[in-house]
């Protein structure tokens, strides 16, 4: 199955923003990928930020967004706050009800 | 409010059998396709079995002709038979509900599955 890739670790400033992606191995991500976003504090269930690429999901804010940006899916988080410190995952929708994962990407803000 | 619980994990040998159970409320359980997804420190969230409501299974690679997801929608109920269960199968398992059966919307808070002798 594809290989689903992000950045393993970012960091913003407090009331920064950062964009993190997720792309594929081989080929480029579109809306026909479906993307979505989860953020989970280590111990906690995760939580889905953003579906088909820019859905927000009930009661998240609106300073997280999704878009594609180049050939990448990509989530991006204006005016971070403290509690936005996280490990962040993407999923790819593959089709036949398959899902792919990316490895994550966690966030420090600092 | 959406509530999935999950049970039946716990310590297993290398080759052994388990079955997880999904216990859903608070949604039209028939309505909904669902996940299993599971989670290990190291290799993050990992994406294991989908089952359409009309039943039909998908599964990953890494699990497929071990693994087997079933629902009983009479008991609003999602199952994972595992078989032929190896040390990298350990991590925390957890069911979600598939939001228009492309992403994963909501979220149980797992059953520890360990596979060690």
């Amino acid at each position: 199955q594809a290989v689903v890739t992000q950045e393993s670790s970012f960091s913003v400033s407090p009331g920064g923003t950062v964009t993190l992606t997720c792309g594929l191995s081989s080929g480029s991500v579109s809306t026909s990928y479906y993307p979505s976003w989860y953020q989970q504090i280590p111990g906690q269930t995760p939580r889905t930020l953003i579906y088909s690429t820019n859905t927000r999901s009930s009661g998240v804010p609106d300073r997280f967004s999704g878009s594609i940006l180049g050939n990448k899916a990509a989530l991006t988080i204006t005016g971070a706050q403290a509690d936005d410190e996280s490990d962040y995952y993407c999923a790819l929708y593959m089709g036949s009800g398959i899902s792919v994962f990316g490895g994550g990407t966690k966030l420090t803000v600092l | 409010e959406v509530q999935l619980l999950e049970s039946g994990g716990g310590l297993v040998q290398p080759g052994g059998s388990l079955r997880l159970s999904c216990a859903a409320s608070g949604f039209t359980f028939s309505s909904y396709a669902m996940s299993w997804v599971r989670q290990t420190p190291g290799r993050g969230l990992e994406w294991v079995s989908s089952i359409g409501t009309g039943g039909t299974p998908h599964s990953a690679d890494s699990v497929k002709g071990r693994f087997t997801i079933s629902r009983d929608n009479s008991k609003d109920t999602l199952y994972l038979q595992m078989n032929s269960l190896r040390a990298d199968d350990t991590a925390v398992y957890s069911c979600a509900t598939r939001g228009g059966s492309k992403y994963f919307d909501s979220w149980g808070q797992g059953t520890l599955v360990t596979v060690s002798s």
